[in-house]
């Protein structure tokens, strides 16, 4: 089964408007972590955002929010205010547990922004 | 240099080829990975490697694939006898034990 589920290949969004890329995953651990990733068109993988599955509040970056629902386990990352450089794929990603640090990555979305 | 260090930057090689692609992790990061991404494709997982542990290679697609981490700081994965499917961005990664990941630039591999 699959851990982690983007189910959005791509999404268009208007310049200044916020957009939502959505991430549910699967897991029977207690503790976990969730990542999102973005890739520009350079193909470089940039850290954007975590969220602690202990953590009581939304994680936020700037312009990025984490809108984290345990119990739907989903972890759909937010952007506010979209800029044209905010055009690039977006990656889920999880890690599973204590005692490793290894991230299950999801298939992406492709997000691009138009003025 | 301060990032995560990979070379090649691309490589092509013919089909039944060995090929060796280097990871020069950050200095003191305990954790590194490599990820295979192939055309306008997610991250699949191959290997993950944390401090002195057993490496976990459940992502290792075949048993042509291998890596090794030498010192506990340089990796290199080994493909023998490539295909044409193994045709891809190999990324490798590395870590604090803290779950953030800093990518290299990746080794593009492409099999004639």
């Amino acid at each position: 089964a699959q851990k982690i589920t983007q189910t959005q290949p791509g999404m268009f969004v208007q310049e200044k408007e916020a957009v939502t890329l959505d991430c549910t995953y699967d897991t029977s651990d207690q503790s976990y972590g969730l990542f999102w990733y973005k890739q520009p068109s350079s193909g470089e993988m940039i850290f954007l955002i975590y969220q602690g599955s202990y953590d009581e509040q939304n994680a936020t970056e700037g312009r990025y929010s984490l809108n984290f629902q345990k119990a739907r386990k989903s972890a759909n990352l937010v952007i506010s205010a979209s800029q044209l450089g905010d055009s690039a794929m977006y990656f889920c990603a999880m890690r599973e547990g204590y005692n490793t640090d290894k991230l299950i990555f999801g298939t992406g979305t492709r997000l691009q922004v138009f003025p | 240099g301060a990032g995560v260090s990979q070379s090649p930057s691309n490589k092509v090689t013919e089909k039944g080829k060995d090929v060796e692609l280097r990871c020069d992790p950050i200095s003191g990061h305990t954790a590194l990975y490599w990820y295979r991404q192939s055309l306008g494709q997610g991250l699949e997982f191959l290997i993950y490697f944390q401090g002195n542990s057993a490496p976990d290679k459940s992502g290792l697609p075949s048993d042509r694939f291998s890596a090794e981490r030498t010192g506990g700081s340089v990796s290199t994965l080994t493909i023998q006898r490539t295909q044409q499917e193994d045709s891809a961005v190999y990324l490798c990664a590395s870590s604090l034990f803290t779950g953030e990941l800093f990518f290299g630039e990746g080794s593009r591999l492409t099999v004639l």
